[in-house]
């Protein structure tokens, strides 16, 4: 059965750092592409960052570019979300997934709240 | 970015009817579109890939189709565990999501 563990959120200042992970089981790591999607409070769904089987390559939503870094540890079987200058509007539940374009699989979310 | 317009924003149905939810896609996604059931305080849930192939586990009742620009949902013989928010979602370009479709019981 394939299974997506977040966590790492929690309440940060705005300008401060988060890391979070995702412990991922069930099925070959190494074989899929991953990806963060976020949900804001009682909003809609927002892509985030993917990265690539192998990590060679990652993708980023334009309001995260050099902020934000997707990175990959296939020995683990963990995919991390580095998130610095965090800002009040990055509150969200962050969601990871098992990517092929579409999204197949999700973990369960962690919160991450940005507030002073 | 590709916008996709969902509609309707909300929509209540009784037991047994056909529903209908529309994604508008600002350019030619070329059938690269994927449809979401998420119930309140739960993970989105794939009901369908590829604008109409059915997800594994998923009760036929649910179908997908279009093309080009305009896609649709279809929820045949609505059954009360299918109250939810349904998103679409394209991935020819980075993915973009519609706002969601929030269905609820008549």
């Amino acid at each position: 059965e394939v299974q997506l563990v977040e966590s790492g959120g929690g309440l940060v200042q705005p300008g401060r750092s988060m890391k979070l992970s995702c412990a991922a089981s069930g099925f070959t790591f190494n074989n899929y592409d991953m990806a963060w999607v976020c949900q804001a409070p009682k909003k809609g769904l927002e892509w985030v960052a993917t990265i690539s089987y192998d990590g060679s390559s990652t993708y980023y939503r334009d309001s995260v570019k050099g902020r934000f870094t997707i990175s990959r540890d296939n020995a683990k079987s963990t995919l991390y979300l580095q998130m610095d200058s965090l800002r009040s509007e990055d509150t969200a539940t962050y969601y990871c997934a098992r990517s092929f374009g579409w999204f197949a699989y999700w973990g369960q979310g962690t919160l991450v709240t940005v507030s002073s | 970015d590709i916008r996709m317009t969902q509609s309707p924003a909300s929509l209540s149905a009784s037991l047994g009817e056909t529903v209908n939810i529309e994604c508008l896609a600002s350019e030619d996604i070329y059938s690269d579109l994927a449809w979401y059931q998420q119930k309140p305080g739960k993970s989105p849930q794939l009901l369908i890939y590829n604008a109409n192939s059915l997800q594994n586990g998923v009760p036929s009742r649910f179908s997908g189709s279009g093309s080009g620009t305009q896609y649709s949902l279809k929820i045949n013989s609505l059954q009360s565990e299918d109250v939810a928010t349904y998103f679409c979602q394209q991935y020819n370009n980075y993915p973009t999501f519609g706002a969601g479709t929030k269905l609820e019981l008549k």
